[in-house]
C-alpha cells in the first residue's frame, strides 16, 4: 500500500488566492512525522514545512500552513497569498519511527499560480 | 556549509556501461538518502545509510544497483550494465536521525542511457 497519496495530478490557482494541495498517509505507527516539499522546475527539492504527530496545533511557515487532521490521516498543504513563483511540484513525504525514519514520497502535484 | 554535493551533474553513458555518482552530504548528518525520480513522479527510495552502515535497500533496486559510504562521509551510488530503463535523476539527501528533521537534497544526477 502507498504510504502517501496525492490525488491531485495538478492544480491551478489564481494569483493572491489560497490553494491546498492534499496529502493522505498511511501508518500505523503512533510516532511519525510528515513534510512537505517544492520542487521547481531547476529540480532542486526545498523543504517547506514539518508536522509531528504528536503536534497539536497546525504547523505554520510564512505562507504555509498545514492543515493536519490525525483522525483521517491528512496533511493538507495551504499556501496562502499564491505567487507566481510558487509554481512548482509539490511533494508530500513522510518519515515513521519503525521505518527506520527514512522517508517516503508521495508522486507529487503540479500547482500553477496564473497571473 | 554549502549543503549537499553530487557529481556529476549529468552524465551520458552507452546502454552496458556502468557509472558512479558521488553524494556529499552536510557534514553532521549521519543519515543518507539515494533516490531516483523519472519525470513527473516523486523521488523513489533507493537505500539508505546510518553513518557508514547500509540499513536498507529498495527490493526494486537490481544488483545492478550498489552504494557505499566508506567512513560514514561521502556516499557512492555504482550502477553496472546500464540500461535504458535506469535514465532518470538520482536525488541524494542527508538528514539528522532524529524524526523530525528535514532531509536536504543535492541538485541530483541526471542520467541520460543511450
Amino acid at each position: 500500500a502507498q504510504k502517501i497519496t496525492q490525488t491531485q495530478p495538478g492544480m491551478f490557482v489564481q494569483e493572491k488566492e489560497a490553494v491546498t494541495l492534499d496529502c493522505t498517509y498511511d501508518t500505523s505507527d503512533q510516532s511519525y512525522g510528515l513534510f512537505w516539499y517544492k520542487q521547481p522546475s531547476s529540480g532542486e527539492m526545498i523543504f517547506l514545512i514539518y508536522q509531528g504527530s504528536y503536534d497539536e496545533q497546525n504547523a505554520t511557515e510564512g505562507r504555509y500552513s498545514l492543515n493536519f487532521q490525525k483522525a483521517r490521516k491528512s496533511a493538507n498543504l495551504v499556501i496562502s497569498a499564491s505567487q507566481l513563483g510558487d509554481s512548482a511540484m509539490y511533494f508530500c513525504a513522510m518519515r515513521e519511527a519503525n521505518t527506520g525514519n527514512q522517508f517516503y514520497f508521495g508522486t507529487g502535484t503540479s500547482l500553477t499560480v496564473i497571473p | 556549509d554549502t549543503g549537499v554535493s553530487q557529481n556529476p551533474r549529468h552524465k551520458i553513458t552507452k546502454r552496458g556501461q556502468n557509472v558512479t555518482f558521488r553524494c556529499d552530504p552536510i557534514s553532521e548528518h549521519n543519515r543518507l538518502y539515494w533516490y531516483r525520480q523519472t519525470l513527473g513522479q516523486g523521488p523513489e527510495f533507493l537505500t539508505y545509510f546510518q553513518n557508514e552502515a547500509q540499513l536498507e535497500k529498495s527490493r526494486l533496486l537490481s544488483d545492478r544497483f550498489s552504494a557505499e559510504r566508506p567512513k560514514g562521509s561521502f556516499s557512492t551510488l555504482e550502477i553496472q550494465r546500464t540500461e535504458q530503463g535506469d535514465s532518470a535523476m538520482y536525488l541524494c539527501a542527508s538528514s539528522r536521525q532524529l524524526m523530525n528533521t528535514e532531509a536536504f537534497f543535492g541538485q541530483g544526477t541526471r542520467l541520460t542511457v543511450v
